[in-house]
């Protein structure tokens, strides 16, 4: 079945600069990948996702990337700010069902 | 328009007892699925219903089972209760989970003591 692989599973950086998170997974067949952010004491919410028909997308200061040869996405977010703060999960479908990665606690240090 | 919603929001549970957690989708969306979310281990899938049919479980015991209705709305038992499973349940709804946004609820927090 799919599995899902996030690093690094703890991030610190300093307000303003750029935070990245990288995801690997392991079904081929796999077309869709959220990232999701989740704050102490409150649910997972969708920040941003792909389709495996698109390379990049942009939000904002967010942006993710897909290499579908490779197998790994990433969560790219810049000029980062205290409130950017929490827990992210990327995610991928495989199956029926979305599979999460570990997490990452991001800290941002004024 | 309403979000998802789960009930109730926290459990305290004995041992040996059996638990029955609800939770109501986003109007239109078909699928829920359910998570169990524990420090350190994730969130781990435990199964997903799309028109009253489970079509995918996770990796857990069959202590855990689950039923969706008519109207989408989906439970989750637990029976035989553990200390390990006191823990975050989490569902989510989606229009199909392959493809399109899920959406959590706010989680049942169950301690078991």
């Amino acid at each position: 079945g799919e599995n899902v692989e996030q690093h690094p599973s703890t991030l610190s950086v300093q307000e303003g600069d750029s935070a990245v998170i990288k995801c690997t997974y392991s079904d081929s067949a796999s077309n869709y990948f959220p990232w999701y952010k989740q704050e102490l004491g409150k649910r997972p919410q969708l920040i941003i996702d792909i389709r495996s028909n698109v390379g990049e997308k942009k939000d904002q200061r967010i942006a993710v990337t897909l290499n579908k040869t490779a197998k790994h996405f990433s969560l790219h977010i810049t000029e980062t700010q205290p409130e950017d703060s929490a827990v992210y999960f990327c995610a991928a479908t495989g199956a029926q069902k979305l599979v999460f990665g570990q997490g990452t606690r991001l800290t941002i240090n004024p | 328009k309403a979000g998802v919603t789960q009930t109730p929001r926290y459990l305290i549970k004995t041992r040996g007892q059996q638990v029955t957690l609800s939770c109501s989708p986003i109007s239109g969306h078909r699928s829920v699925s359910w998570y169990q979310q524990t420090p350190g281990q994730g969130l781990q899938f435990l199964f997903e219903y799309f028109s009253e049919t489970q079509r995918n479980k996770g990796n857990f015991p069959g202590r855990f089972s689950g039923r969706q209705f008519s109207n989408s709305r989906s439970e989750m038992n637990v029976s035989t209760l553990e200390l390990g499973d006191s823990a975050l349940y989490l569902c989510a709804s989606s229009f199909s989970m392959s493809y399109t946004e899920a959406f959590f609820g706010q989680g049942t927090r169950l301690t078991v003591v």
